[in-house]
């Protein structure tokens, strides 16, 4: 069985451009979430979805979005990019509608912003 | 919201060694604790976790305690192995809420 995929690996862009970052999560899992780790810290929680409905969303500005398609992937967009938001992005997706449970993370997309 | 701290930052043992590595949560309404281990340039591995109505939980060399009372829980690792090293996070969930608040880490390093 894949693990939960995520492309790209790496991305580097300027500022005020925006990204997308794409998510493939488990076969059968109907959960994703989307975190931001940055170097040296804890992973922070930007969103949650199940079955297609955000269920969660963490203190991230508009310029965050997400949406989730009919297959269970899952898309995570920054508009207006910042120095700031240069971090590791990791996606995590479950099988259970049990906040936080049963997580099985991907290897993340690092995205630097320059 | 949830809030997590998380004691060492860092921590070096002999091999062979235990390894506790402690944490405190501020919602007294949380009720699931995981705890993941990241190598370097690796995605976060979910290594234990407990709920919060069983006071400990033990698989192999690695057990989780919980505190309830005292709003804390721990990470004990046995007989340490040079492959422990890693940084390990714990983590929370608050009441009514859909996110996992991690702490900053600790940075575990066993010395052969």
């Amino acid at each position: 069985d894949a693990g939960v995929t995520q492309s790209p690996t790496h991305l580097i862009k300027t500022r005020g451009q925006q990204v997308t970052l794409r998510c493939s999560p488990i076969s059968g899992h109907k959960s994703v979430s989307w975190y931001q780790q940055v170097l040296g810290q804890g992973p922070q929680f930007i969103f949650q979805y199940y079955e297609k409905e955000e269920r969660g969303r963490g203190n991230f500005p508009d310029r965050f979005s997400a949406r989730q398609f009919p297959n269970y992937s899952s898309e995570l967009n920054v508009n207006a990019l910042l120095l700031g938001d240069s971090a590791l992005y990791l996606c995590a997706s479950s099988q259970w509608d049990i906040p936080g449970y049963g997580y099985t993370f991907g290897s993340g997309t690092r995205l630097t912003v320059v | 919201g949830e809030n997590v701290e998380q004691h060492p930052s860092t921590l070096s043992v002999q091999e062979g060694d235990s390894a506790v590595i402690k944490c405190t949560y501020s919602d007294s309404a949380s009720n699931y604790f995981p705890w993941y281990k990241q190598e370097l340039g690796k995605r976060p591995q979910l290594i234990i976790d407990i709920r919060s109505n069983v006071g400990e939980k033990k698989d192999q060399r690695i057990a989780v305690t919980l505190n309830k009372t005292a709003k804390h829980f721990s990470l004990h690792i046995t007989e340490t192995q040079p492959e422990d090293s890693a940084v390990y996070f714990c983590a929370a969930i608050g009441a009514g809420s859909y996110q996992l608040t991690f702490g900053k880490g600790t940075k575990l390093s066993v010395i052969p």
